[in-house]
């Protein structure tokens, strides 16, 4: 079974609309993260929200967390060119060793 | 900020060949993990380290496979016999209960 499948498997807007996408998860969780990764490159991690939280905000980021639907939202305000990316969400399940279970990733593209 | 550094960034080698892939993780994270990304596909969990041993590994983390913290400081990543379809990116990992950090990778190319 799939693990973190994020919804919309990619996605354009222009400079300044936000960006939303998400992701749905089977297990039971320690916490969800959210991570970008610029093509060919490194993972970055942008924000951990853990089980007992509901939402968590950082700069331009917002992250809801339902686990009575096990899923989560990204939410990207005020989007800028350089938040071209791909976007994974990576769980940590209760009965593991910390170990990130990643989805397949939403693609954004913002046009200027 | 701390850093996890990879070495090398890229490395060719012809299958059957072994590879050694080198990580420096932040120096007062205890839980260390691989993970590869093959090029268009999902980023995927090979094995977790915790107090000088294993503590968790994948199905994909069979006897090719073997990690290893000689000397307190690097943690490496050793495939003893690659195949064409270990090419992929490899991500080394280290966490608190805080967070985690990931280096920048390394690109294996078997040819």
């Amino acid at each position: 079974s799939q693990q973190g499948e994020e919804d919309p498997q990619a996605l354009s807007i222009q400079e300044g609309e936000n960006a939303t996408m998400n992701c749905s998860y089977k297990t039971s969780i320690n916490n969800l993260q959210w991570y970008r990764q610029n093509s060919g490159r490194g993972l970055v991690h942008l924000i951990l929200i853990r089980s007992n939280e509901r939402e968590k905000h950082s700069g331009r980021l917002r992250v809801t967390l339902d686990t009575s639907k096990k899923s989560s939202s990204l939410l990207i305000t005020a989007s800028r060119a350089a938040d071209t990316a791909s976007y994974f969400c990576a769980t940590v399940s209760t009965d593991s060793w910390g170990k990130l279970q990643f989805g397949s990733g939403t693609q954004v593209v913002v046009t200027p | 900020e701390p850093e996890v550094t990879q070495t090398p960034s890229h490395q060719v080698t012809q299958m059957g060949q072994e590879v050694i892939l080198r990580c420096v993780p932040i120096s007062n994270h205890l839980y260390f993990y691989w993970y590869r990304q093959i090029l268009g596909q999902k980023v995927e969990f090979l094995v977790s380290f915790y107090n000088n041993e294993i503590s968790e590994k994948s199905e994909i983390f069979d006897d090719q496979f073997s990690v290893e913290r000689p000397d307190g400081s690097n943690f490496t990543l050793k495939i003893r016999s690659t195949k064409l379809e270990d090419s992929a990116m490899y991500f080394c990992a280290s966490r608190t209960p805080y967070g985690y950090t990931f280096g920048s990778g390394t690109r294996l190319t078997v040819v």
